[in-house]
C-alpha cells in the first residue's frame, strides 16, 4: 500500500521561501509521477507541477515557473517542493500527489498547511 | 488553460436521494476527466477517472458520464459519509485544472 506523508506546517514571511517533503513508502518510488496540489482557503484545487524520480523531468504550470521548484531523492523516496518570493496569496494546504494514470492522483499525502505572514 | 466549471456550487440533497453534480469544460478534454471527493480537513479521494471509470473501492452508486465538455457525477442514494465537496480534473491539456467544487449538503 502506497503512503505519502508530508512535512509539518510552516509559518513564513512574505518574501521568503518554504520547502516542504513529501515521504513515500510501499511501490517503486523512482518510477512514479509525483505531483504538488494546493488549496487556497475556501477556493479549489490548484495543479503546481510534478516529478518523475527516474528520469529527474519535472512540469510546472506556467503560473509557478520560475518562483517553484519540484525535487526528488532516490535513496530516501522523498520529494521535495520549493516555493519561494513568497506572499500573502500563497498562504495554502500543499498536497503532494502519485499520478494513477497521467494526470489522474490516486494517492494523496495528508497536506501540510503554509501560512505566510508578516 | 481549460477552465471548469461546476454547478451548483452548493447541493441541498436529503440521505437516500440522488444527487447530480455537473462539470463543463471550456473546451473538449475528451473523456479525461477525473471527480475527487473532499471532506474538511482531508486530502482529495480519487472516485472516477477516465469520465465513468470508478476507482478501487469506490461504491457502484457514484457513477460517471459524459465526454467532450459536459460531464456529470451522480450519486444514486446519498450516504451520510457522501456529504462533502466533489472536484472534477481535467488531464487532457497541461496545465491540469480543477473545477472550483460542489459542496454536497444535508437537506
Amino acid at each position: 500500500q502506497v503512503q505519502l506523508v508530508q512535512s509539518g506546517s510552516e509559518v513564513k514571511k512574505p518574501g521568503s521561501s518554504v520547502k516542504v517533503s513529501c515521504k513515500v513508502s510501499g511501490g517503486t518510488f523512482s518510477t512514479y509521477v509525483l505531483s504538488w496540489v494546493r488549496q487556497a482557503p475556501g477556493e479549489g484545487l490548484e495543479w503546481m507541477g510534478g516529478i518523475i524520480p527516474v528520469f529527474d523531468k519535472t512540469n510546472y504550470a506556467q503560473k509557478f515557473q520560475g518562483r517553484v521548484t519540484i525535487t526528488a531523492d532516490t535513496s530516501t523516496s522523498t520529494a521535495y517542493m520549493e516555493l519561494s518570493s513568497l506572499r500573502s496569496e500563497d498562504t495554502a494546504v500543499y498536497f503532494c500527489a502519485r499520478d494513477h494514470v497521467s494526470g489522474v492522483f490516486d494517492v494523496w499525502g495528508q497536506g501540510t498547511r503554509v501560512t505566510v505572514s508578516s | 488553460e481549460v477552465v471548469l466549471t461546476q454547478s451548483p456550487a452548493t447541493l441541498s440533497v436529503s440521505p437516500g436521494e440522488r444527487a447530480t453534480l455537473s462539470c463543463k469544460a471550456s473546451q473538449s478534454v475528451s473523456s479525461d476527466l477525473a471527480w475527487y471527493q473532499q471532506k474538511p480537513g482531508q486530502a482529495p479521494r480519487l472516485l472516477i477517472f477516465g469520465a465513468s471509470t470508478r476507482a478501487t473501492g469506490i461504491p457502484a452508486r457514484f457513477s460517471g458520464s459524459g465526454s467532450g465538455t459536459e460531464f456529470t457525477l451522480t450519486i444514486s442514494s446519498l450516504q451520510s459519509e457522501d456529504f462533502a465537496v466533489y472536484h472534477c480534473q481535467q488531464y487532457n491539456t497541461w496545465p491540469w485544472t480543477f473545477g472550483q467544487g460542489t459542496k454536497v449538503e444535508v437537506k
